[in-house]
């Protein structure tokens, strides 16, 4: 099956720089890759996600790339802010029929104003 | 429109008992998804239903079942309890069991402690 390795498992910012969390996959079938955010007590939600047939995706202060020869993603959060500290999780799965994602196991990022 | 609604949102257990954790998905949406979150860890995956039918099944022992209602919700069971059971249950629930991650979302979870 799928394994999904997440680094780092912490990562301390100030406020305004940046921040790169990175994970790698095993199976070269996977073709899709979302990033979660989890803030303490609460749900994971869906911030961004990447295709296989694409290199990269932004979203204002987000950005994810993808290579797929390499198998491996990253996540880029620039001008961090105070609210962006909470856990991050990345996942791999195929992108059609039942979806049941891999997950990584997290990077608390902590960002200090 | 309301989300993903689980309960309850804390149990305290003792070990060897029995729990059921309950899930209403989406209004609409007819597929759920459980999974088990340890602290530290990423969510693992237990069980998917689909139109009342399992779907897809994670590597957890048989003490662990699931089923899904005519409305669509959802509960998942742990017999005979284990200190390592101890988590963060979330039910995640889609428009469907085959259209991969569209409307994928999660709920706030379960928390259960075991002692």
């Amino acid at each position: 099956g799928e394994n999904v390795e997440q680094h780092p498992s912490t990562l301390s910012v100030q406020e305004g720089d940046s921040a790169v969390i990175k994970c790698t996959y095993s199976d070269s079938a996977s073709n899709y890759f979302p990033w979660y955010k989890q803030e303490l007590g609460k749900r994971p939600q869906l911030i961004i996600d990447i295709r296989s047939n694409v290199g990269e995706k932004k979203d204002q202060r987000i950005a994810v790339t993808l290579n797929k020869t390499a198998k491996h993603f990253s996540l880029h959060i620039t001008e961090t802010q105070p609210e962006d500290s909470a856990v991050y999780f990345c996942a791999a799965s195929m992108s059609g029929g039942s979806y049941i994602p891999t997950f990584g196991r997290g990077t608390s990022l902590i960002v200090h104003p | 429109d309301a989300g993903v609604t689980q309960s309850p949102t804390h149990l305290i257990k003792t070990r060897g008992q029995h729990v059921t954790l309950r899930c209403s998905p989406i209004s609409g949406h007819k597929s759920v998804s459980w999974y088990q979150q340890v602290l530290g860890q990423g969510p693992q995956f237990i069980f998917q239903y689909y139109e009342k039918e399992e779907r897809g099944r994670g590597n957890f022992p048989d003490r662990f079942s699931a089923r899904q209602f005519p409305n669509y919700s959802s509960e998942l069971n742990v017999n005979a309890l284990l200190l390592g059971d101890s988590a963060l249950y979330l039910c995640a629930s889609s428009l469907r069991g085959d259209r991969g991650p569209e409307g994928y979302t999660f709920g706030s979870g379960t928390r259960l402690t075991v002692v």
